[in-house]
């Protein structure tokens, strides 16, 4: 089965840093990857997504990934951070087959410091 | 469209209460997901549907824990009876019939069991 792994809870930044945040996955076949966004008290939005083709993904809001098969990866980017970016980030994924089923990571905390 | 549509936004009940949570997804959309999210847990598939049929409940954590789909439009989680460790905020989503397709997230239902 496939996993996903989000390595600490909190990542602080200060406005206009650069924002990372990791994600790990683990499939035995070829991966779709996502990054979802969630504000507070709202529900998840999609951010951006791999499924085939170019390993570099822009999303919304500035947010780029880059799928890197060899490291089993899917960090999350934006090079310069804004405080409407303070949100928590939740990594998933799926692989092919009949059904729709997203593997979720804990998530991370994104806080950006004025 | 409107989006996910979930009532009530906020349920305080009693312990041993029944508890029903309603989400209508978008129309045209085949997979309905039911999540829960809590600090403890992070986020955890409940059950999801396919055209309105059960595909995998092996998330739903007792008997307690029920869900239906009785139209494309319609499901409803309930809960009964109640306790205090089912508080957490409960997530619908849907998505198209193609199995890397974002999944569309509802506002969640805040539920608080005393």
């Amino acid at each position: 089965a496939q996993s996903v792994t989000q390595l600490g809870s909190h990542v602080s930044v200060s406005e206009g840093a650069l924002v990372l945040l990791r994600c790990n996955y683990s499939s035995s076949v070829p991966p779709y990857l996502f990054w979802y966004v969630q504000y507070p008290n709202q529900g998840l939005q999609l951010l951006l997504k791999y499924t085939t083709g170019a390993t570099l993904v822009k999303g919304i809001n500035g947010f780029e990934a880059e799928f890197k098969k060899s490291e089993t990866s899917f960090h999350l980017t934006k090079p310069s951070a804004h405080m409407s970016d303070a949100a928590e980030y939740f990594c998933a994924v799926s692989v092919t087959g009949a059904n729709s089923k997203l593997t979720f990571g804990k998530g991370i905390t994104l806080s950006v410091r004025p | 469209d409107a989006g996910v549509i979930q009532s009530p936004r906020h349920e305080v009940t009693e312990m041993g209460q029944e508890v029903t949570l309603r989400c209508k997804p978008i129309s045209g959309h085949d997979y309905l997901f039911w999540y829960r999210q809590t600090m403890m847990r992070g986020l955890e598939l409940l059950i999801y549907f396919n055209n309105n049929v059960p595909i995998d409940d092996s998330g739903m954590p007792e008997d307690r824990f029920s869900a239906k789909m009785p139209n494309a439009s319609f499901s409803t989680l309930k809960i009964q009876p109640s306790e205090p460790r089912d508080s957490a905020v409960y997530f619908c989503a849907s998505s198209l019939a193609v199995w890397y397709n974002e999944q569309f997230f509802g506002p969640g239902t805040r539920l608080t069991v005393l």
